[in-house]
């Protein structure tokens, strides 16, 4: 168990809806970072913040978007979904801004 | 751009039979390389980070070590339970983001 929680564990939505993942990191850890996983691309870095101010972004689509929150949890909205939006989507945690603990994934599936 | 490349994709063992697993990156000013195992459906778990080139580090029976291109990661007398994904990650000086390879999905046969 890394520390790091990540809800809902699976998700079910439709083309064209709105979905909100959650993200609590490790205690102390300041940095959060989301990172999607696909069978075909491999971890994709979207986003990162620390202590509340946005600090890295990656490949993140526009219809994607993230915050945290003072108590430092972090939300990913992604909204107009696609079907090639399905994916495992992780978060991470970290305190020095390199080793990331991973949080156990949120499988979102987009019909 | 920060690039990381893994050999073999996918690497059948016999358990015991030892084998080592390549990461090839290249990065402008290494900050560090992380190596994660990852199992299905599961987040990656840290296993190790190297800062410079010659640095080794050691656990249980993993080994990885660095050079200024490639990093490798040894496994000794593997067992079924080392079964897994594992994941070669860098990240640049004077950057917070962190590029990872496709992984090396190990397979150790009883």
């Amino acid at each position: 168990d890394s520390g790091v929680t990540q809800t809902p564990k699976h998700l079910i939505t439709a083309t064209g809806q709105r979905v909100t993942l959650r993200c609590s990191p490790r205690s102390g850890d300041l940095s959060v970072y989301w990172y999607q996983q696909s069978l075909d691309q491999g971890l994709q870095f979207l986003i990162q913040y620390y202590n509340g101010e946005e600090r890295a972004k990656g490949n993140i689509l526009e219809r994607f978007s993230a915050q945290q929150f003072p108590d430092l949890h972090s939300e990913l909205n992604l909204s107009s979904l696609e079907l090639g939006d399905s994916a495992l989507y992780f978060c991470a945690s970290s305190v020095s801004g390199r080793e990331q603990y991973f949080g156990p994934g949120t499988r979102l599936t987009v019909t | 751009e920060d690039q990381v490349t893994q050999s073999p994709e996918a690497l059948r063992l016999q358990e015991g039979e030892s084998s080592s697993l390549n990461c090839s990156y290249t990065v402008s000013g290494l900050r560090g390389l992380f190596w994660y195992r990852q199992d299905p459906g599961k987040g990656p778990e840290f296993l190790f980070t190297l800062y410079s080139a010659g640095e080794e580090k050691e656990k249980e029976r993993l080994k990885a070590t660095l050079t200024k291109k490639e990093s490798f990661l040894h496994i000794t007398a593997p067992k079924p339970e080392d079964s897994a994904t594992y994941l070669c990650a860098v990240q640049a000086e004077g950057y917070q983001k962190v590029t990872f390879g496709t992984g090396t999905k190990l397979q150790v046969i009883p």
